[in-house]
């Protein structure tokens, strides 16, 4: 199964700053997904990241906020911007293969 | 649009219950549904069903699909207070992200 190391695993920040999610993955994987997971509540989709191309956002998500880059097949970065304390959230990203959908580490983001 | 409902939102049980949390989907395009367990932050991957009727089981963790019915039970026996967690189901069609469920906070109190 792919095993994807994700960094920071946590970080408090101040609002009106940016912070920038990584995750490399040890295989080569077409599409990589970020997740938002507000307290108490299950995971919601961001944007799904393709190589070569602009991600693909989901409803009540924008690049302008939330600028993601996939350079090549392993690696992917997710960009928390301008952030306002509402951010406050567990970030994931993940991948699927024939063994099922795997998750890197989550980051713990706290910001003030 | 694609939708997955797990049941109960929340259980508490004693040690040594044997429990039972369900899953039921309505998707298009499906391919296989996932269980996790969350505890802290990742959720960690316990089983992926694609076929009806072929148990799936780890240890005291086994979980079916009935795609006639379309839902999936994951079941417990003997729980341990490390079982405590969130149990999410999700669903899979090809090449787009998971659906996932609320999930179930299962409680386990010795």
């Amino acid at each position: 199964s792919a095993v994807i190391s994700q960094k920071p695993s946590r970080d408090i920040c101040q609002r009106g700053t940016s912070l920038t999610i990584q995750c490399q993955v040890d295989s080569q994987v077409t599409m990589m997904f970020w997740y938002r997971q507000q307290p108490g509540q299950s995971l919601t989709l961001i944007a799904t990241a393709n190589q070569g191309s602009e991600a693909t956002y989901e409803s009540g998500f924008v690049i302008d906020k939330f600028p993601i880059s996939r350079p090549n097949l392993t690696f992917s970065t997710l960009t928390v911007s301008n952030m306002s304390p509402e951010d406050s959230s567990i970030y994931l990203c993940s991948v699927f293969d024939t063994l099922g959908a795997f998750f890197g580490q989550g980051t713990r983001l706290t910001v003030v | 649009e694609d939708k997955v409902v797990q049941s109960p939102l929340s259980l508490v049980v004693h040690e040594g219950d044997t429990v039972t949390l369900n899953c039921s989907y309505e998707v298009t395009n499906f391919r296989s549904l996932l269980w996790y367990k969350q505890e802290k932050k990742a959720p960690t991957f316990l089983f992926m069903l694609t076929s009806s009727g072929i148990e799936k089981k780890s240890g005291r963790l086994s979980s079916i699909l009935d795609k006639k019915e379309l839902f999936s039970i994951l079941n417990i026996t003997a729980t341990q207070t490390g079982d405590s967690a969130v149990y999410l189901c999700a669903t899979n069609s090809g090449n787009t992200p998971l659906v996932f469920g609320k999930g179930t906070r299962l409680s386990v109190i010795a």
